[in-house]
């Protein structure tokens, strides 16, 4: 069964600090990895990853993905209490229900 | 403003109490999911549709009927809500099954 697994489950850190989230996955079939950032409503989208060792950017955040180690890592560089959000990692299997599987999630806070 | 709007934000019912959850967007997106999103579990895939009149189950249908007639909207019905079906729940959509998701803002569902 495909699976997606973050670690860690929460994380408390101070404003300035850097931080990496993981994520691991076991699809069967891949297709691409997504990041996205849930406050206290909706995800919102992040980054597409589908290419091995291709980094995206975006301000503070970056992120990259091994599909031989099957895993991804998003960083966040300089921390601000606005970055405090459960980040949800999920992978794309075309062939399992055309489902995006997520993980559980990464509690970020950030502390002034 | 392109958007996926839920309705309603939050519900309270009993059980056996028929219920449904509306969902519409108006991006002229193709793709449309509801998930689930429980503590420690992540978000679960209920259903989706690839296009109107084309709805398929994802990872936790049991209990659940959805329709597409149209392309914008994409109801959640529950026709006897149980106690275990109380959740977070969500729609969202996207222009194909593999592009990234636009999320509504979540219907908070309790069920006694």
């Amino acid at each position: 069964e495909d699976k997606v697994v973050q670690s860690p489950l929460s994380l408390v850190v101070h404003e300035g600090d850097t931080v990496t989230l993981n994520c691991s996955y076991e699809v069967t079939n891949f297709r691409s990895l997504l990041w996205y950032k849930q406050e206290k409503k909706a995800p919102t989208f992040l980054f597409m990853l589908t290419s091995s060792g291709i980094e995206k950017k975006s301000g503070r955040l970056s992120s990259i993905l091994d599909k031989k180690e099957l895993f991804s890592i998003l960083n966040i560089t300089a921390t601000q209490t606005g970055d405090s959000a459960v980040y949800l990692c999920a992978v794309d299997d075309p062939y399992n229900n055309n489902d995006m599987r997520f993980g559980a999630g990464t509690r970020l806070t950030v502390k002034p | 403003e392109a958007q996926v709007t839920q309705n309603p934000r939050y519900l309270i019912t009993v059980t056996g109490k028929k219920l449904t959850v509306t969902c519409s967007q108006n991006m002229n997106h193709e793709y449309m999911s509801w998930y689930r999103q429980d503590p420690g579990l992540g978000l679960r895939q209920i259903y989706y549709s690839m296009n109107v009149e084309v709805t398929d189950k994802g990872d936790v249908p049991e209990g659940y009927k959805v329709s597409r007639k149209e392309k914008r909207n994409f109801p959640l019905i529950l026709e006897s809500p149980s106690p275990n079906q109380t959740s977070l729940y969500f729609c969202a959509s996207s222009l194909s099954g593999y592009s990234p998701l636009h999320f509504g803002n979540g219907t908070r569902l309790t069920v006694t």
